[in-house]
């Protein structure tokens, strides 16, 4: 079956503009996480949505949110963006529920670039 | 709360030759323990994951991983490496083995293979 798809793989915006990354799920699976990754601080978790409802926070400002939807797609949306947002973006997916949701299944990411 | 140390950023290995990556866990609860591989401009795969039944997991591709409470660590290895081996791995820790948990990463090691 098909994996975790993240849409646009690259994207090059200007500081102060805003962007909406998209990730789609492992059909089936109800939850989404997002994770930032750079060279400088490594991989840290951002956001878990899982039906709908954002379940858990990581330590970044307000101008980083997200949402999903009734079918499990999620969102990402980054306001205001800085130089220091320049990243790889990873949305990752799970079952949510169930003896066998040991572990969360990562999409390509998508590269962002601010100017 | 809980953290992950990966001993050496850089590791080079001749084809053929023992592959040990390093990584020591801190964690208040029983942890749960993984190990993710990324190639470049690619997302995270999974290689193995500890959560809490047999000490030695084995994992894709002759990876294997031996979990140490004593030593509070996680090492991954495998007998000989392979040039298709060179890539960044990353330990990573959660509360639960829940794939909804949060990861706390490691801060990566690139392995190099020699020909």
């Amino acid at each position: 079956k098909a994996g975790v798809t993240q849409t646009p793989r690259y994207l090059i915006k200007t500081r102060g503009q805003q962007v909406t990354l998209s990730c789609s799920p492992i059909s089936g699976h109800r939850s989404v996480s997002w994770y930032q990754q750079t060279p400088g601080q490594g991989l840290q978790f951002l956001f878990e949505y899982f039906s709908e409802t954002q379940r858990n926070k990581g330590n970044f400002p307000g101008r980083f949110s997200g949402r999903q939807f009734s079918n499990s797609r999620s969102e990402m949306n980054v306001s205001t963006l800085e130089l220091g947002d320049s990243a790889l973006y990873l949305c990752a997916s799970s079952l949510g529920i169930g003896q066998t949701n040991t572990e969360a299944f990562f999409g390509q990411g998508t590269r962002l670039t601010v100017v | 709360a809980q953290s992950v140390t990966q001993l050496g950023s850089h590791v080079s290995v001749s084809e053929g030759a023992l592959v040990l990556l390093r990584c020591n866990y801190s964690s208040s609860v029983p942890p749960y323990l993984f190990w993710y591989v990324q190639y470049p401009n690619q997302g995270l795969q999974l290689l193995l994951k500890y959560t809490s039944a047999a000490t030695l997991v084995k994992g894709i591709n002759g990876f294997e991983a031996e979990f140490k409470k004593s030593e509070t660590s996680f090492h991954l290895t495998k007998p000989s490496a392979h040039m298709s081996d060179a890539a960044e791995y990353f330990c990573a820790v959660s509360e639960g083995p829940g794939g909804r948990r949060a990861l706390t990463f490691g801060s990566g090691t690139r392995l190099q293979v020699q020909p």
